[in-house]
């Protein structure tokens, strides 16, 4: 069966600091990683996925994940963070193509502060 | 492209009661899912559909939870004598059947008095 964990329920950082954070996944066969944001009232956005290949992948607003394989690890960071990234952040794990279920975590919340 | 859709957006509902939701997927995606995100939890699978198939349902949906996607565009999930526990963000969510991300619509908040 396949999971993910989360953490970090709750992160705290500085306006203009660096940011990871973290997510460990269980899956059978080559996973398919994503990551998700949330904002109050909002849906769910993609911020970036992983399949194959390269294993350092770039998203949207700045962010970028590293797989390691070794770890079962997905890691998201963001080298400077803005007030607006403040919001609450899912890893998920895929089964298929990534176009079946969808396993999530539990998420972190990111609080900024000035 | 106008994006996922779902009404309503909130429900307010007395035990007992029967709630209805419906979830418009982006017009070409012939893939649709349903989730459910409690408070302080990540959404969990109910269930999904290619066209109007439903292809799979996780031990989550019981008897008293029903969708269909009768003409494979709009779905709607069904909550037949609604209890407390069932209070949660309802997630839709849309896809093409090629394609490897899904695209989630703003959520039906359901609050069960």
């Amino acid at each position: 069966a396949q999971s993910v964990t989360q953490p970090d329920i709750h992160i705290t950082v500085s306006e203009g600091a660096s940011l990871e954070l973290r997510c460990n996944y269980s899956y059978g066969a080559t996973p398919y990683l994503f990551w998700y944001v949330q904002s109050p009232g909002q849906g769910l956005q993609l911020l970036l996925k992983y399949f194959s290949g390269d294993t350092l992948v770039q998203g949207i607003k700045g962010f970028e994940a590293e797989f390691k394989r070794s770890q079962s690890s997905f890691n998201l960071r963001k080298p400077s963070v803005h007030w607006s990234d403040a919001a609450e952040y899912f890893c998920a794990v895929g089964r298929g193509f990534g176009n079946e279920k969808l396993t999530f975590g539990t998420g972190t919340r990111l609080t900024i502060i000035p | 492209d106008t994006g996922v859709s779902q009404n309503p957006r909130h429900k307010i509902t007395k035990r007992g009661q029967n709630v209805t939701f419906r979830c418009d997927p982006i017009s070409e995606h012939n893939r649709l899912y349903w989730y459910r995100q409690t408070l302080g939890q990540g959404p969990e699978f109910l269930t999904y559909f290619q066209n109007e198939a439903q292809l799979e349902k996780s031990r989550l949906l019981s008897d008293r939870f029903s969708a269909e996607r009768p003409k494979g565009s709009f779905s709607t999930l069904e909550i037949q004598r609604t209890e407390q526990g069932d209070s949660a963000m309802y997630l839709c969510a849309s896809s093409l059947q090629t394609a490897d991300t899904q695209y989630f619509g703003p959520g039906t908040r359901l609050t069960v008095l």
